[in-house]
């Protein structure tokens, strides 16, 4: 499989579970990204990885925890989520960690809190 | 802070019509500039970007766009569309800076619908 994979795409869950969104790419970039795309608020960025080190937390509220075991996976793990979370997570990935390089985007997973 | 607006939600156009989405920027350092299109239930695929030299860029799928640096622009344009252009299409920017990490400051979205 090529490109940027996540799963699942699609996830309901109530405000006391817990659940993990993954991210897989199979380009062999160092730099990954997690943002959220909500109903009628522009592309907001979350998290930036660079070979497995965080870089970049965008003032994410603690129920988001991100990890990056290695340069291909990310994860999101997720806890006592609110309704106002529910929206499309994208993940993205880049040759490098900096500007003017283009970014991958997976076809993202589908969030909704109940 | 960087900001980009973009200042149609919607366009919709008829088929082998014309369109120009248009975009506008605010940045207090110099910027990259992208062009991504999101066909439903899909992620985002870059259409275009501008890193340097010549103002017009050629994209795939017939698009193009023209950085205007003293309107603090990008417009993206086709000259003819077609039905499959029917999509979500995002501005973006990011900042020439080593502390931007690469981190894209996207608009706020036009869809373009191409009706028959």
């Amino acid at each position: 499989e090529t490109g940027v994979t996540q799963t699942p795409r699609h996830l309901v869950m109530g405000m006391t579970n817990k659940k993990s969104l993954k991210c897989e790419q199979h380009l062999g970039h160092n730099a990954m990204y997690w943002y959220k795309q909500s109903a009628k608020k522009p592309l907001e960025l979350m998290f930036v990885y660079s070979l497995e080190e965080r870089v970049e937390n965008n003032s994410v509220p603690s129920r988001f925890s991100p990890e990056c075991p290695n340069s291909s996976h990310l994860f999101l793990h997720l806890h006592t989520l609110q309704p106002e979370d529910s929206a499309l997570y994208l993940c993205a990935s880049s040759p490098q960690v900096a500007s003017g390089y283009e970014q991958y985007f997976g076809p993202g997973t589908r969030l909704t809190v109940t | 802070a960087q900001s980009v607006t973009q200042l149609d939600s919607q366009v919709p156009v008829f088929e082998e019509a014309p369109v120009e989405l248009r975009c506008n920027y605010s940045s207090s350092v110099s910027v990259y500039l992208f062009w991504y299109v999101q066909y439903p239930n899909q992620g985002l695929q870059l259409l275009l970007k501008y890193l340097s030299g010549s103002t017009l860029v050629k994209g795939i799928n017939g698009f193009e766009a023209e950085f205007n640096k003293s309107q603090t622009s990008f417009h993206l344009r086709k000259p003819s569309v077609h039905i499959s252009d029917t999509a979500e299409y995002f501005c973006a920017v990011s900042e020439m800076l080593p502390t931007s990490y690469g981190k894209l400051t996207f608009g706020q979205g036009t869809i373009l619908t191409v009706h028959p």
